[in-house]
C-alpha cells in the first residue's frame, strides 16, 4: 500500500524558512512515471499547487510562479523522500501543506496525498 | 491567474443526482483534457475521484461521472448518499507557465 508520511514543524516565524518532508512508502522517488508535488490549502487562497520534482533520466523541478523565487523541492534518494523549503515566509503562507503524488508525470492528477501539515507563520 | 469557477454550494436529497460545474478558459479547461476532480471531507486530505476529464480511479463508485464541454467541466453524482456530503474541487492543467489551477470548491449538502 503506497503511503506518504509528512513531517515538519507546525509553527514558523515570519521571515524564516518553512521546511517539510514527505516520506514515500510503497513507491520510489525515482519512479519513471510519477512526480512528487507539494500543494497547500488555506481559507483565503484555496488549494494552491506549489511545485514538483520528478526523475526522467535526470531530476526536474517545476514551480508555481507565485512562489518561484522562494521555493525549493528536493528529492532525498537515500531516504526515499522529498522535501519542501519555502523561504522568507509571511503570515499569508499559513496553510495546510500537502505532499501528493502525480500518478503519471505530465497528466496533472494527484492520486495519493499525505495527511497534511498545518503550518502557522507567526512570531 | 484566476482560479477555476465553481458554485459555492449545491444540495440534493438522498437518491437524487446533482451536477457541479467548473468553468475555466480556453487556456486551461478548454485546451487540455487534463481535468481532475477531488472529494474532501472535513479535516481530511483531498481524494481523487475523476482524472483526465472522465476517468474513474479504481475503487471510486460509478455513481461519480464527469464530462467537459468547451471551457466548462462538470461532475455528476447520482444516487446521492449521506457519505457524499463533502467539498468538491476541480483542477485543470493550464500550460507550462501556470501549470495547475484549482477551483474554489463546492460544498455538497445531502438534505
Amino acid at each position: 500500500q503506497v503511503q506518504l508520511q509528512q513531517s515538519g514543524p507546525g509553527l514558523v516565524k515570519p521571515s524564516q524558512t518553512l521546511s517539510l518532508t514527505c516520506a514515500i512508502s510503497g513507491d520510489s522517488v525515482f519512479s519513471n512515471s510519477a512526480a512528487w508535488n507539494w500543494i497547500r490549502q488555506s481559507p483565503s487562497r484555496g488549494l494552491e499547487w506549489l511545485g514538483r520534482t520528478y526523475y526522467k533520466s535526470k531530476w526536474y523541478n517545476d514551480y508555481a510562479v507565485s512562489v518561484k523565487s522562494r521555493i525549493t523541492i528536493t528529492p532525498d534518494t537515500s531516504r526515499n523522500q522529498f522535501s519542501l523549503q519555502l523561504n522568507s515566509v509571511a503570515p499569508e503562507d499559513t496553510a495546510v501543506y500537502y505532499c501528493a503524488r502525480e500518478g503519471v508525470a505530465g497528466h496533472w492528477y494527484f492520486d495519493l496525498w499525505g495527511r497534511g501539515t498545518l503550518v502557522t507563520v507567526s512570531s | 491567474q484566476s482560479a477555476l469557477t465553481q458554485p459555492a454550494s449545491v444540495s440534493g436529497s438522498p437518491g437524487q443526482s446533482i451536477t457541479i460545474s467548473c468553468t475555466g478558459t480556453s487556456s486551461d479547461v478548454g485546451n487540455y483534457d487534463l481535468v481532475s476532480w477531488y472529494q474532501q471531507h472535513p479535516g481530511k486530505a483531498p481524494k481523487l475521484i475523476i482524472f483526465e476529464v472522465s476517468k474513474r480511479p479504481s475503487g471510486v463508485s460509478n455513481r461519480f461521472s464527469a464530462s467537459k464541454s468547451g471551457n466548462t467541466a462538470s461532475l455528476t453524482i447520482s444516487g446521492l448518499q449521506a457519505e457524499d456530503e463533502a467539498d468538491y474541487y476541480c483542477c485543470s492543467y493550464a500550460g507550462t507557465r501556470t501549470y495547475v489551477k484549482f477551483g474554489g470548491g463546492t460544498k455538497l449538502t445531502v438534505l
